[in-house]
C-alpha cells in the first residue's frame, strides 16, 4: 500500500542535540510538507518542498532544516536553536498540480520530546 | 498573512445532537479543505470545496463553501461517538511552486455516549 512514513513514532532527546526526523513517502508525490502540532495550535507549517533539490520555508522555520535529496525523502532536522522543540510533528504529501490546490496526506507522526 | 479562523475551540455534545463548526478566512479562497484528526492519529483528508455556494453531504456530514470564497462550515447530523476527533479547515496560499495550506486552530468535538 501506498503512503507516507514516519520514524520513530517517539523520540527523546536531551536538550541541546540535534535531531533528524525522517519521512518516506511512496505515493510518487512532488511536494512534500512539515507540519508542527501543539495543543491548541493546530497545525503550523515549518517547511515545505514542491520539487527535489528545492524547498521553502513555512510560518515557523527558525532552529528546523530540511533537504530534499530525493523525491521519496524530505527528513526534518530540529537544532539546538528551536527554542521550543517538543512537539508533534507530521509529515504530509501531495500530487503538484497546475492549480497547486491538491489534499495533504499526512504520516502517523513523530512525537518529540525534549529534556 | 492569510488566516484562517475556526470556532467553536471545542464542543462536546449528546450522542444523537447535531454539531457545527465553522472556518472564516481573510482573504478569499480558491478552495477551501477539510480535514478530520482522530485522538492520537494524525488528520484525514475529508472533502475539498471549491465553487462559490456548494453544499457537498458524506453520510450525516454536510459541508458548505459560502458565496463569497471566504466561509465554510461542517455539520454533522446525529453524532455518534465515532465522530469524536479535531475537525480542521484549511485554505490554500500561494500557488505552482508557492502552494501550500493554512490550517485552522481546529474544532475538538466529543460525544457522550
Amino acid at each position: 500500500d501506498g503512503g507516507i512514513t514516519q520514524s520513530p513514532k517517539y523520540l527523546f532527546r536531551k536538550e541541546g542535540q540535534n535531531v533528524t526526523l525522517s519521512c518516506e513517502q511512496n505515493l510518487n508525490h512532488d511536494a512534500m510538507y512539515w507540519y508542527r502540532q501543539d495543543p491548541g495550535q493546530g497545525l503550523r507549517l515549518i517547511y515545505y518542498s514542491q520539487i527535489v533539490n528545492d524547498f521553502q520555508k513555512g510560518d515557523i522555520a527558525e532552529g528546523y532544516s530540511v533537504s530534499r535529496e530525493k523525491k521519496e525523502s524530505f527528513p526534518l532536522t530540529v537544532t539546538s536553536a528551536q527554542k521550543n522543540p517538543t512537539a508533534f510533528y507530521l509529515c504530509a504529501s501531495s500530487i503538484k498540480r497546475g492549480t497547486g490546490e491538491s489534499p495533504l496526506h499526512f504520516g502517523n507522526g513523530t512525537r518529540l520530546t525534549v529534556t | 498573512g492569510q488566516q484562517v479562523m475556526q470556532i467553536p475551540q471545542y464542543q462536546h455534545v449528546q450522542e444523537g445532537e447535531d454539531f457545527t463548526t465553522y472556518c472564516n478566512s481573510s482573504t478569499t479562497l480558491s478552495n477551501i479543505q477539510w480535514y478530520k484528526q482522530r485522538p492520537g492519529g494524525h488528520p484525514v483528508f475529508l472533502i475539498q470545496l471549491v465553487k462559490s455556494g456548494e453544499v457537498k453531504k458524506q453520510k450525516r456530514l454536510t459541508f458548505q463553501f459560502g458565496e463569497a470564497k471566504k466561509n465554510s462550515s461542517l455539520h454533522i447530523t446525529a453524532t455518534q461517538t465515532t465522530d469524536v476527533g479535531t475537525y480542521f479547515c484549511a485554505g490554500p496560499q500561494g500557488g505552482g511552486s508557492n502552494y501550500k495550506l493554512t490550517f485552522g486552530k481546529g474544532t475538538l468535538l466529543t460525544v457522550n455516549p
